[in-house]
């Protein structure tokens, strides 16, 4: 089956703005991850969701940004009033969480990102 | 706060030489995983390690994880072009098997013909 995607695959937008991340997980994954990774820094973990609830959103950096799982599918991350600062690669990953089986490790498989870029 | 510390960050190496990278943390991890990069493309898992003093081969590669659970290396055996990427370690919290991994900054590896 197809793996994560997400769009758009590019953004550039001005300071200011906001701007709205998709991402498809893998079906049948509970789990969904968002992580924004910076020029020569690892991931940043942004939020966790299992289902439609995110019982670990301690990375989102600021209340501009925010997250919204629906349907426990797709997953959209949208951050308001955009900063030169939020320019990074935003990288969504979905595994199949607690009904896994054990051997799995709960793998997380990453899309290809959203290179976003705030001028 | 960098919770993995990686090393080295940038390693240039010609082919048919061994290399290894390290991943260090004063924590304790349930799991420690290995991902490669290559631009353009998300992660994708090499390994999970999980028990203190693990080794896995993933043909020329090999994974170590620390006694201790809270290190981890991992060696090339004769280096190929096909291995130039960027290699992350990640762990998960002790007692946890769902949620977020902490990522290291990760080794950019160049592997020149």
């Amino acid at each position: 089956g197809a793996g994560v995607s997400q769009s758009p695959s590019n953004k550039v937008t001005e300071k200011g703005k906001d701007v709205e991340l998709r991402c498809d997980p893998i079906s049948g994954h509970t789990a969904l991850y968002w992580y924004r990774q910076s020029l020569g820094q690892g991931l940043e973990f942004l939020i966790y969701f299992q289902g439609n609830s995110a019982p670990d959103k301690s990375g989102l950096p600021s209340d501009r940004f925010s997250a919204e799982r629906t349907g426990g599918s797709v997953s959209t991350l949208t951050i308001q009033r955009t900063q030169q600062e939020d320019s990074a690669v935003y990288l969504c990953a979905s595994s199949l969480g607690p009904s896994g089986p054990i051997s799995s490790y709960n793998e997380q498989f990453f899309g290809p990102g959203t290179r976003l870029t705030v001028l | 706060t960098q919770l993995l510390e990686q090393s080295p960050q940038f390693l240039s190496i010609q082919e048919g030489e061994n290399l290894t990278v390290y991943c260090n943390s004063s924590s304790v991890f349930s799991s420690l995983q290995w991902y490669r990069q290559e631009p353009g493309e998300g992660p994708v898992l090499l390994v999970t390690v999980v028990t203190g003093g693990e080794v896995k081969k993933l043909k020329r590669l090999t994974f170590q994880f620390g006694d201790a659970r809270k290190d981890s290396s991992l060696h090339i055996t004769a280096a190929q072009t096909g291995d130039t990427g960027l290699y992350l370690c990640a762990g998960r919290s002790r007692g946890s098997t769902l949620g977020r991994l902490y990522f290291g900054r990760g080794t950019q590896l160049t592997v020149w013909p």
